[in-house]
């Protein structure tokens, strides 16, 4: 199985910073990758797919990138509405694998 | 609007068996292959099983393999997950999700159910 390994796992930041999360794969998945924003007690939200596609209706200042086995995301401006945990998850092979989670928090 | 709704979920002793279902609508649910996905309680997300578009293809995680089973009915618009044997580690919010492409099985998801939470504890 693709091992999918976040990094950090928390993350502090204030409104307005521009914000980073990575993400690797224990082996090479060249662009299949996305990124999920989960809120408390609500489902995912697909944001990102196949590493730097925006999803439709997703504000413009995320953005992903990188292929291979290392990938990240950004927040350009952090917004009040973005504190959330961030999952990546490969979709190159079957088992389909998620990272572990990046928890954004407020500073 | 496109919608997934789970049901069937609740409170089973060790061993025992349960049933989930997920009514789409909004979409053409004959067209896109379905999942599975669990997250256990403040942990994270773990993909489950995936079924194709027509029934066709099935595939399972290792930690549900030989005890959990997928189906769906197009007619009825309705996707299921029969779980048997249940362990205390199954138990999770259960997601049903739609896949990204129409006629695929890509493994993105990009509609997600609200979830229904299944408790295995004697």
């Amino acid at each position: 199985d693709i091992q999918m390994t976040q990094s950090p796992s928390t993350l502090s930041a204030s409104v307005g910073d521009r914000v980073t999360i990575t993400c690797r794969a224990s082996q090479s998945i060249t662009s299949w990758l996305a990124w999920y924003q989960q809120k408390p007690g609500k489902a995912p939200k697909l944001l990102i797919y196949k590493a730097s596609s925006l999803e439709g209706g997703v504000p413009s200042r995320f953005s992903g990138s990188g292929s291979g086995t290392e990938f990240t995301l950004t927040i350009s401006s952090l917004q009040p509405d973005d504190f959330a945990i961030y999952y990546c998850q490969q979709y190159n092979s079957y088992p389909w694998t998620f990272g572990q989670g990046t928890k954004v928090e407020i500073k | 609007q496109v919608q997934l709704v789970e049901s069937g979920g609740g409170v089973v002793q060790p061993g025992r068996s349960l049933r989930l279902s997920c009514a789409a609508s909004g979409f053409t649910f004959s067209n896109y292959a379905v999942h599975w996905v669990r997250q256990a309680p403040g942990k994270g997300l773990e993909w489950v099983t995936v079924i194709s578009y027509d029934g066709s293809s099935k595939y399972y995680a290792d930690s549900v393999k030989g005890r959990f089973t997928i189906s769906r009915d197009n007619s009825k618009i309705t996707l299921y997950l029969q779980m048997n044997s249940l362990k205390p580690e199954d138990t999770a919010v259960y997601y049903c999700v739609r896949d990204f492409r129409a006629h695929a099985m890509d493994g993105a998801f990009d509609i997600w159910g609200q979830g229904t939470m299944v408790t295995v504890s004697s």
